[in-house]
């Protein structure tokens, strides 16, 4: 069974460093094709994609926020990191982690429950 | 890179059909056959319903279908159930450089 769960502070202050974990079981970050996206979706809009990283190390960003993004995995506990920095009241949002198979596929077959966070001093 | 164009609202009565829109451009819906659509709940997480343009996952309901024709998807839902009532986003691969780009959303209201 797929499962997915995100986990971090649902508070951060105004221009904090944001780092949420995505812990993931039922399938292993060093299959080949298998990588893990961030995804954001602020109350009551739509979603955005953030960050993607890949089973052989790949990364790849939102052109907006490549800045202040870093994505990184831990194989050791199949868990994968996603840090923002210099927060804003904008990036208070529902924060995501999802599986994609890049084997020739685009699409977010599982998503974790969401974590919720919310920038205010 | 924008959002790509998905209508605020569809409504329909149970047993009717409906069909969301989601217009992008020749970078992305026109260009890739990359589209998948997803439910959300209130308070819930997405779930993929069609990935690949007109692909259905295994477990999702017949009932759901989707096309595409230039830069413009489709999803149809077909004899609208309440348990329907949801938001709704079409995604589209747009290259090594976007990645991927949502839609706007749509809410779908069954009357």
């Amino acid at each position: 069974q797929v499962t997915l769960r995100e986990s971090g502070p649902a508070l951060v202050e105004p221009t904090q460093t944001l780092t949420l974990t995505c812990t993931c079981s039922g399938f292993s970050l060093t299959t080949s094709g298998m990588c893990v996206n961030w995804i954001r979706q602020p109350p009551g809009k739509a979603l955005e994609w953030l960050a993607r990283i890949d089973w052989d190390e790949d990364k790849f960003y939102s052109a907006s926020l490549k800045t202040r993004l870093t994505i990184s995995k831990d194989t050791s506990k199949n868990q994968v990191v996603l840090t923002m920095t210099n927060m804003e009241h904008v990036d208070t949002a529902t924060y995501y982690c999802a599986r994609m198979d890049s084997s020739g596929h685009y699409y977010f077959d599982y998503w974790g429950q969401g974590m919720l966070v919310t920038v205010s001093s | 890179q924008s959002a790509l164009t998905q209508p605020a609202s569809v409504s329909g009565s149970p047993g009717q059909s409906i069909t969301i829109s989601c217009t992008g451009t020749n970078s992305d819906v026109g260009n890739y056959n990359y589209v998948s659509w997803y439910q959300q709940h209130p308070g819930q997480a997405p779930k993929l319903m069609i990935s690949d343009v007109s692909k259905r996952p295994s477990g999702v309901s017949n009932r759901f279908s989707g096309s595409k024709s230039g830069n413009t998807a489709s999803l149809t839902i077909s004899g609208l159930q309440a348990e329907d009532e949801a938001d709704y986003y079409c995604c589209s691969y747009a290259g090594s450089t976007t990645f991927y780009v949502f839609g706007t959303g749509t809410a779908v209201t069954v009357l």
